[in-house]
């Protein structure tokens, strides 16, 4: 149980692209979805909290414009990244909440790279 | 942001060794989860704690809450080759139970 979905796992895109990432939970429903940033070596930052039917909560320094949220149903989130340009290449990671005081579980990644 | 103080950064040992990682917090945490990451993929959760003293198990995978509240630690008992990977210590400290705090992480290699 508790499976996440990310799609796609890995983009090459020129710069200027938009980029859209998709997170499901497949076999349970989230309020809250996470959307993480990761670069090599190093740990898991926040970039944002997903609500289901509401605003995204983004972190201080995480442009909302940059990277819009959209959390349209209980089993799916997007991550837009809008006019990608190559220092936005990073590993995305969304995860979601199973339940109150229920771990965090996380999709496979996406690989963004921005040429 | 906060981060976890997690130990050692990295480890190479042979296969059938014993394996010991830990992570302490400035402050109290009320719940402590133990993830491993694969190169290109995101992180399995491992152990989920939620109690001081609570000592948990997953196969050859043993964690434990501090009774503190501000550290736990990951065992991993005569660790093979497909152990290989970075394990992160993640947390919710007291009163907020939606970001959890991350370790920097501990790489695990093994040698067959």
């Amino acid at each position: 149980g508790a499976v996440v979905s990310q799609h796609p796992s890995r983009v090459i895109c020129k710069s200027g692209t938009s980029v859209k990432i998709e997170c499901r939970s497949l076999d349970f429903q989230a309020t809250t979805m996470f959307w993480y940033r990761q670069f090599p070596k190093q740990s898991l930052m926040l970039m944002a909290t997903s609500n289901e039917g509401s605003k995204a909560t983004y972190e201080q320094g995480v442009e909302k414009d940059k990277f819009l949220i959209n959390h349209a149903s209980l089993t799916l989130s997007t991550l837009t990244v809008t006019s990608a340009h190559p220092e936005d290449s990073s590993f995305y990671i969304c995860s979601a909440l199973q339940g109150f005081n229920q771990p965090q579980h996380f999709g496979d990644g996406t690989r963004l790279s921005i040429l | 942001g906060q981060q976890l103080n997690q130990s050692p950064q990295s480890m190479f040992i042979q296969e059938g060794e014993d394996v010991s990682m830990n992570c302490t917090s400035s402050s109290i945490f009320n719940t402590w989860l133990w993830y491993k990451q694969d190169p290109g993929e995101g992180p399995v959760l491992l152990i989920a704690l939620y109690k001081a003293g609570e000592l948990t198990s997953n196969g050859r995978l043993t964690a434990q809450f501090g009774i503190t509240r501000k550290d736990s630690f990951l065992n991993i008992s005569a660790s093979i080759p497909s152990d290989v990977g970075i394990y992160f210590c993640a947390g919710h400290e007291a009163g907020n139970n939606r970001k959890l705090i991350w370790g920097l992480g501990t790489s695990l290699a093994v040698n067959p």
